[in-house]
């Protein structure tokens, strides 16, 4: 199993559609989780942290479920600009730091 | 805009090379990230410093070596190039709890 999944899409969605992603990670040891996004060609950037007791910020909510060991982003009303890879990141503390990111799923918000 | 920045933003190489790539951390950031980011997958995790020591490594051979000076500046090298190196190369900076990417450094090794 690899160590995080994702779904590589692409999803095509109309705007002002809502849509959900997961991610699935196999360390239950892992600590922190995020949701990058990155554009074509550009860097990735921070989205947002995922708390265990689930975190909205706007039209994005992300939420964490520990027992399953995935990891959601949900996008409500989506826009044209949304359309972008997203990256699920995980992060195994241990005696070293091991930053794991998953291959991306992307979207596509469809006029 | 971050304070992130990366150079040379473009580098081509032969096979057998070495390259060395270069990350100024945002201000305030002690902590410094390299990743590997083939075409079409998502960054591979090289390894991470922590006030110049090496702090965690990923399934990355030791012919990626790395270097972080104490303004927190840090340098990727890689010896010995293979095409298979062709990538985006990115540093990320943090601390204080967040994270921040420099554009990248794109290698293509011939």
């Amino acid at each position: 199993r690899k160590e995080v999944e994702q779904d590589p899409g692409p999803f095509n969605v109309p705007e002002g559609a809502t849509v959900a992603f997961n991610c699935t990670y196999s360390n239950s040891a892992s600590q922190s989780f995020f949701w990058y996004r990155q554009d074509c060609r550009k860097e990735p950037k921070l989205l947002m942290s995922v708390y265990s007791s689930g975190n909205e910020d706007g039209r994005f909510t992300a939420q964490l479920n520990r027992a399953s060991q995935y990891i959601s982003l949900l996008i409500r009303d989506s826009k044209l600009s949304d359309s972008a890879t997203y990256l699920c990141v995980v992060n195994e503390r241990g005696r070293d730091d091991k930053i794991i990111f998953g291959k991306g799923t992307r979207l596509h918000i469809l006029p | 805009e971050t304070g992130v920045t990366q150079s040379p933003t473009h580098l081509i190489k032969t096979r057998g090379q070495q390259v060395t790539l270069r990350c100024s951390s945002q201000s305030g950031h002690n902590t410094v990230s390299w990743y590997q980011q083939a075409l079409g997958q998502g960054p591979q995790f090289i390894f991470q410093y922590y006030r110049e020591e090496e702090n965690g490594r990923g399934n990355f051979p030791p012919r990626f070596s790395g270097l972080q000076f104490p303004n927190y500046s840090s340098e990727l090298n890689v010896n010995a190039l293979e095409l298979d190196d062709s990538a985006l190369y990115l540093c990320a900076s943090s601390g204080r709890g967040e994270q921040y990417f420099g554009p990248g450094t794109r290698l293509t090794v011939t």
